[in-house]
């Protein structure tokens, strides 16, 4: 099993529509968790931090579920600009700060 | 700060030939990382450097693959011989270990085609 999974998509959406993507880790004991996002031919740059009581910025919200190991990012009132690749990443807290990405989750909205 | 700073940007070799990705992380960052790229596996964490000691080399594909971190400054992957399938985007990262959470910043990558 992968350390950290995600469903590759890809998610078609259109402009003003809602989109979650979920992701899953397999070490129980992992500390820190975040979103990145990728765009096209770029490189990734962190979207944010998930935090255990679920944080919020501005359209998206990303929430830690420890007991069933899945971490959310929700995007409300998607955008255009939204489309990307977003990255679920994870920092197991063994072993230093070893930092491991999910394969990604791809995102269209469409006008 | 110019952030981190990868070389060669694009890089086009024949098969058989050594291969050396450079890397300069942004300056105060004592943990760097190298990850591949592809369509296929996503991306990849090959290994990754503490205050310039390799941590954890398990993601290394092989031996052809190598690694220095001399300074805090510098580091080079390095693949010999290469092969088609090394073909990748190979991306450098480097943070700040200031607690657990530590966000890693990317460098523009180097785009590798082995032929």
């Amino acid at each position: 099993r992968k350390e950290v999974e995600q469903d590759p998509g890809p998610f078609n959406v259109p402009e003003g529509a809602t989109v979650a993507f979920n992701c899953t880790y397999s070490n129980s004991a992992s500390q820190s968790f975040f979103w990145y996002r990728q765009d096209c031919r770029k490189e990734p740059k962190l979207l944010m931090s998930v935090y255990s009581s679920g944080n919020e910025d501005g359209r998206f919200t990303a929430q830690l579920n420890r007991a069933s190991q899945y971490i959310s990012l929700l995007i409300r009132d998607s955008k255009l600009s939204d489309s990307a690749t977003y990255l679920c990443v994870v920092i197991p807290g063994t072993g230093g700060f070893k930092t491991i990405f999910g394969a990604g989750t791809r995102l269209f909205v469409k006008a | 700060d110019a952030g981190v700073i990868q070389s060669p940007r694009h890089e086009v070799t024949e098969m058989g030939q050594e291969v050396t990705l450079r890397c300069k992380p942004i300056s105060g960052h004592n943990s760097l990382f190298w990850y591949r790229q592809t369509m296929m596996r996503g991306l990849e964490l090959l290994i990754y450097f503490n205050n310039n000691v390799p941590i954890d080399d398990s993601g290394m594909p092989e031996d052809r693959f190598s690694a220095k971190m001399p300074n805090a400054s510098f580091s080079t992957l390095k693949i010999q011989p290469s092969e088609p399938r090394d073909s990748a985007v190979y991306f450098c990262a480097s943070s700040r270990r200031t607690g657990m959470n530590t966000e890693a910043f990317f460098g523009q990558g180097t785009r590798l085609t082995v032929v």
